[in-house]
């Protein structure tokens, strides 16, 4: 199994500052064949389900705000939140597909300080 | 806008079959080529696929289940089904479906079901 590593676990921002999330995968998600890291990054808030944000690492789901934004390639990636809105109180789970035994990470809990 | 719910039994005996069905409204289920996905989350764990079904060929299943569920897809009903069978404390969890966008590798899973608490006890 691909094992995803989140650091930090919490995470307290304030308003408009910048909120930084890393995932760490024991192995490359990155596909030679076609250059693309097979990394997503999910949003959950309280009593919802998981919600896409990113895919390919840097690729933002329609409607996803562009104050989120991914990088990172082969095992090292990073959501970044550039302006930290109320709204985006949440925990947030990287998962690789990569290997279709799909694995996530462990969550991080970001929280307004 | 596709819509996924998650129904079955929110009370399972240990030992017991646990039956989930997954209804899709607002779009076909075999419309397009998605793979439709049971996920589980633990309280306290990380979430955990459990398996993947198309609406032809053979389901996908995580090894760590693999003897122990089944998932099948209904297309005239417009839904898929988990069981999970022999079902002990360790399964208590939300159990969510959702839809997988295929790629040349795997999926990521674009639309949710709200989910659903599945506890095991006598």
């Amino acid at each position: 199994d691909i094992v995803m590593t989140q650091s930090p676990d919490s995470l307290a921002v304030s308003l408009g500052e910048r909120a930084t999330i890393n995932c760490k995968s024991s192995q490359s998600v990155l596909y030679n064949s076609d250059s693309k890291n097979y990394l997503a990054w999910y949003q959950q808030k309280p009593g919802q389900p998981p919600k896409l944000l990113i895919y390919w690492a840097s690729t933002r789901e329609s409607g996803v705000p562009d104050r989120f934004s991914g990088s990172g390639s082969e095992t090292d990636f990073t959501l970044t939140i550039s302006s930290l809105q109320a709204e985006d109180v949440a925990i947030y789970y990287c998962q690789q597909y990569y290997s279709t035994l799909y694995t996530f990470g462990q969550g991080t809990k970001l929280e307004m300080k | 806008q596709v819509q996924l719910q998650e129904s079955g039994p929110g009370l399972v005996k240990p030992s017991q079959t646990l039956s989930l069905t997954c209804t899709v409204s607002g779009g076909s289920i075999s419309s397009g080529s998605y793979y439709w996905s049971w996920i589980r989350h633990p309280a306290g764990k990380r979430l955990e696929w459990i398996g993947r079904v198309f609406t032809s060929g053979t389901p996908r299943y995580n090894p760590s289940l693999k003897s122990r569920v089944a998932i099948s897809v209904d297309t005239s009903r417009n839904l898929f089904s988990l069981k999970l069978n022999s079902m002990t404390a360790a399964d208590t969890a939300v159990y969510y479906c959702a839809r997988g966008v295929p790629t040349i590798r795997g999926n990521t899973f674009d639309i949710w079901g709200q989910g659903t608490m599945v506890t095991v006890s006598s």
